[in-house]
C-alpha cells in the first residue's frame, strides 16, 4: 500500500548548521512530492515540492532532492536559524491527489 | 492566509456526542480533504471529496462521514465521540484532482472529547 517514511523522527542541530531530512516512498505512482513546515499548534504550511521529471529544486536556504529510482527524497536546510524550528513533514501524492505524510521530524536549531 | 476557512477553531464535548467541522476550500479549489492529527501524531488521511463526488478513502471510522456540498464546502460529521476521538482535525483543498496540486490547509478544529 502506500506508505511514506520519515527519518530521523527528531533533529537537534546548532544555528548555522545544515539539516537533512530523508523520506522514502512506496508507491512508485507517486510523481508529487511536497515538504510541509508546521509550527506548534497551526496549520502545515508548504514550503517547498517537487516533480518527478526534476531531479532537485532550490529555494534560498532550502533545497530537495529526488531520486525515483531509489523512490527516495530529502530536505536540506543551510545555514539554519532559531525561526526554523518546527516540524517538517514529508509526504507523497497518490493518483487521486490526496497526500501520504511521512511521520514528521521535530527540528530544534540552537541559538 | 490559505484561503482555507474551518469553522469552529475549538470544540469541547462530551463522550458519545456528535459534532459536525465545517471547511470552505479556497475559491476555484474543487478537491477537499481531511485529515486527523492526534497529539505528537503525523498527518493522518480521512477522506477526499472532489467536486461533490468522493474520490479517495483512508483510515475514517464508520462513526465518522463526510460530504461535499454544490458549494464546494465540506463538513466532517464524528458520532459517538470517545477520548480517543480528541485531536486537530484539518481541511485542505486543492485546484484539482490528480497527483501534482499542492495541498492548502485550513488552520484546523481543535476537537477536545471529555
Amino acid at each position: 500500500g502506500e506508505n511514506v517514511e520519515q527519518h530521523p523522527s527528531t533533529l537537534s542541530v546548532q544555528e548555522g548548521d545544515s539539516a537533512v531530512i530523508k523520506c522514502t516512498y512506496s508507491d512508485s505512482a507517486s510523481n508529487y512530492f511536497p515538504w510541509y513546515k508546521q509550527e506548534l499548534g497551526k496549520r502545515p504550511q508548504l514550503i517547498i515540492d517537487i516533480r518527478s521529471n526534476v531531479g532537485e529544486k532550490k529555494d534560498q536556504r532550502i533545497a530537495v532532492t529526488l531520486n525515483k529510482t531509489a523512490k527516495h527524497f530529502s530536505l536540506h536546510i543551510t545555514e539554519t536559524q532559531p525561526e526554523d524550528s518546527a516540524v517538517y513533514f514529508c509526504a507523497g501524492s497518490s493518483n487521486t491527489g490526496k497526500l501520504i505524510f511521512g511521520q514528521g521530524t521535530t527540528l530544534q536549531v540552537k541559538p | 492566509d490559505s484561503g482555507v476557512t474551518q469553522t469552529p477553531k475549538h470544540l469541547i464535548t462530551a463522550t458519545g456526542q456528535r459534532v459536525t467541522l465545517r471547511c470552505s476550500p479556497r475559491s476555484g479549489d474543487l478537491s477537499v480533504y481531511w485529515y486527523q492529527q492526534s497529539l505528537d501524531q503525523g498527518l493522518q488521511f480521512l477522506i477526499q471529496y472532489y467536486n461533490g463526488e468522493e474520490r479517495a478513502k483512508g483510515n475514517i471510522l464508520e462513526r465518522f462521514s463526510a460530504q461535499q456540498f454544490p458549494d464546494l464546502h465540506s463538513e466532517l460529521n464524528l458520532s459517538s465521540l470517545e477520548l480517543g476521538d480528541s485531536a486537530l482535525y484539518f481541511c485542505a483543498s486543492s485546484v484539482a484532482t490528480g497527483n501534482n496540486s499542492p495541498l492548502h490547509f485550513g488552520n484546523g478544529t481543535r476537537l477536545t472529547v471529555t
